[in-house]
């Protein structure tokens, strides 16, 4: 069936550095893909769409300078956490929307944790 | 703000029996809704969805009831198996869009 991949799984950093995440669509393209954010105890927020050949669109409250998001092609997006601190310490999660069976679902990725030092 | 909730941390059952889980939601624009099965180290996988011109949808042992007066939707799970052990997350959008706002998730136990 369809995968979503995202590397790292887990990643451990020192405040102030960055951080990248991929999420990879691996059967098939995406041009859109979703980034989200767990907290421990939350629900997944919504933090951005990002869409394949142009700019990244950032839900309200989300800082883009940031978070960069980068969709250079049809089965990769990356989020960078620039600038790390612990409160950046989450879940980060990534979906992408495709037609792999013929009809557009969503695919999740299985997530990456962040712990900033 | 949350416009999802899931007030039920955690839910207990013994295999065989039903497992009901709820979901509240706030904004009256969303129309579709989703629940989404989690197991550990892996991304939410979709179980089951309906439209808001529906008040029930049944697939096999799972069905989902919505009360759009109440605004409440609820997942049925008969007969609960223990390999339905897992994060149940209910999510909801507008329908056309794929933006989902969540709920935080129940983890459903099922005891053999």
């Amino acid at each position: 069936g369809a995968v979503v991949s995202q590397h790292p799984s887990w990643v451990i950093c020192k405040s102030g550095t960055s951080v990248k995440i991929e999420c990879r669509s691996l059967d098939f393209q995406a041009t859109t893909m979703f980034w989200y954010r767990q907290f421990p105890k939350q629900s997944l927020m919504l933090m951005a769409t990002s869409n394949e050949g142009s700019k990244a669109t950032y839900e309200q409250g989300v800082e883009k300078d940031k978070f960069l998001i980068n969709h250079a092609s049809l089965t990769l997006s990356t989020l960078t956490v620039t600038s790390a601190h612990p409160e950046d310490s989450s879940f980060y999660i990534c979906s992408a929307i495709g037609l792999p069976g013929g009809q557009e679902t969503q695919y999740f990725g299985p997530g990456t944790r962040l712990l900033v030092l | 703000d949350q416009q999802v909730k899931q007030n039920s941390p955690s839910l207990s059952v013994q295999e065989g029996r039903i497992s009901i889980l709820n979901c509240d939601y706030t904004n009256s624009m969303f129309d579709y809704f989703l629940w989404y099965k989690k197991y550990p180290a892996e991304g939410p996988t979709f179980l089951i969805s309906i439209s808001s011109i529906k008040d029930k949808n049944e697939d096999g042992r799972f069905t989902v009831f919505l009360n759009k007066s109440a605004k409440h939707l609820s997942l049925h799970i008969v007969p609960s198996q223990p390999g339905d052990s897992a994060v149940y997350f209910c999510a909801a959008s507008v329908s056309g869009d794929y933006k989902l706002s969540f709920g935080a998730g129940t983890t459903v136990t099922v005891r053999a």
